[in-house]
């Protein structure tokens, strides 16, 4: 596609279950991030996979999250035990290679609620 | 310190007025600046790069001040257009990891 794809786009689990998010990012593009924002809130870092180095996975909040990124492509992000403060809009974003600056794309994001 | 810092606001300003943010950022290393437009329950999206001599793009100018290491944005003749959250984005060293600052919420009145 054009532009960076998430899905699901609106997600409503309940507490405990388990959540997979998954990214396409734009074709071409190696570096991939994950952020999440709660409402009101700023952007809040998750994890940033480039080309086929090892993941920066700073961000994740608790060992309940996990992404992966098969094939320098797709990515899936996983929320495990979901708690209601995981409720949150899920951004995924990706950009070219190269030289640090190129523009970042965003999905459109996946919307969690959790009750 | 946070890696990027912004002042959240709200900054409430009539049309026409002219408004400044101003971004810090911890990471001496870093060369790539950013800002970013988020519109409410929408994605962001690229506003304009900052490079290191300043730059402008109609309404808007952005500079950079490495020695004290900030960005800043002014934005003239406020429209109600404008009003949205302004992200700024840096690099963390010299890679692609880019980092977002929390945001400054602009309110533009008629």
């Amino acid at each position: 596609g054009a532009g960076v794809s998430q899905s699901p786009s609106n997600k409503v689990t309940e507490k405990g279950k388990d959540v997979e998010l998954r990214c396409d990012p734009i074709s071409g593009h190696t570096a991939l991030y994950w952020y999440r924002q709660s409402l009101g809130q700023g952007l809040e870092f998750l994890i940033y996979f480039q080309g086929n180095s090892a993941p920066d996975k700073s961000g994740l909040p608790s060992d309940r999250f996990s992404a992966e990124r098969t094939g320098g492509s797709v990515s899936t992000l996983t929320i495990q035990r979901t708690q209601q403060e995981d409720s949150a809009v899920y951004l995924c974003a990706s950009s070219l290679e190269g030289s640090a600056g190129n523009t970042i794309y965003f999905g459109e994001g996946s919307w969690l609620t959790v009750v | 310190r946070k890696e990027v810092e912004q002042d959240p606001g709200p900054f409430n300003v009539p049309e026409g007025a002219t408004v400044a943010f101003n971004c810090t950022y911890s990471n001496s290393a870093s060369q790539s600046f950013f800002w970013y437009r988020q519109d409410c329950r929408k994605e962001p999206k690229l506003l304009m790069s900052v490079y290191s001599s300043g730059n402008e793009d109609g309404r808007f100018t952005a500079q950079l001040n490495r020695a004290s290491q900030y960005i800043s944005l002014l934005i003239r003749d406020s429209k109600l257009s404008d009003s949205a959250t302004y992200l700024c984005v840096v690099n963390m060293g010299g890679n692609n990891d880019m980092r977002f600052g929390a945001g400054t919420r602009l309110t533009v009145k008629p």
